[in-house]
């Protein structure tokens, strides 16, 4: 079965910074992977997704992700982080192609980020 | 393109009362899926609908049910309700159950 790891559970950044959360994933093939971002008490916005091909994907709001089949990872990046990027984010993995795959998305524990000004 | 709303966004109900969520998805998007995010387990998926048929399953009591219309709209019920189930449940729509958009969610508080 599919699991995702994201080893940091609280980041603190200064607002310029740069910003780079990890995202480890266990899977036998290549997965369909995805980043999520929460706000307090609001859903889940879809910021980026790498299903295959180049492995450096863009996103939206300035972010970037990176797929390293070599290290099982999909670290989220962004440049320079802005206050309102302060918020949640979720690692996801659904399996490979496949019916018994879709429709369900495996989540990592999320990553608190905190913007100090 | 409307967004996925669910209804109703907040709900306190007592223990072993049942309870009906709904989530209206994206038009044309013909998957449901439902999940449950609460501060101790996280994220965790309950089920997913494609086309009126329930296509995948989690790991939940049979308490935690749920159908899919025609027009694709998707409710969850859950039945004799805990106080574990205190929870945000989310529901996500799709076109093939890939890639996945969030709705609001809504907020059970059991009591």
């Amino acid at each position: 079965a599919q699991s995702v790891t994201q080893p940091d559970i609280h980041i603190t950044v200064s607002e310029g910074a740069s910003l780079e959360l990890r995202c480890n994933y266990s899977y036998g093939a290549t997965p369909y992977l995805f980043w999520y971002v929460q706000s307090p008490g609001q859903g889940l916005q879809l910021l980026l997704k790498y299903f295959s091909g180049d492995t450096l994907v863009q996103g939206i709001k300035g972010f970037e992700a990176e797929f390293k089949r070599s290290q099982s990872s999909f670290n989220l990046r962004k440049p320079s982080v802005h206050w309102s990027d302060a918020a949640e984010y979720f690692c996801a993995v659904l399996g490979g192609a496949g019916g018994t795959s879709y429709g369900k998305l495996t989540f990592g524990q999320g990553t608190i980020l905190t913007v100090h000004p | 393109k409307a967004g996925v709303t669910q209804t109703p966004r907040y709900l306190i109900k007592t223990r072993g009362q049942q309870v009906t969520l709904s989530c209206s998805p994206i038009s044309g998007h013909r998957s449901v899926s439902w999940y449950q995010q609460t501060p101790g387990q996280g994220l965790q998926f309950l089920f997913e609908y494609f086309s009126e048929t329930q296509r995948n399953k989690g790991n939940f009591p049979g308490r935690f049910s749920g159908r899919q219309f025609s027009n694709s709209r998707s409710e969850m019920n859950v039945s004799t309700l805990e106080l574990g189930d205190s929870a945000l449940y989310l529901c996500a729509s799709s076109l093939e159950g890939v890639e996945q958009y969030f709705g609001p969610g809504t907020r059970l508080t059991v009591t």
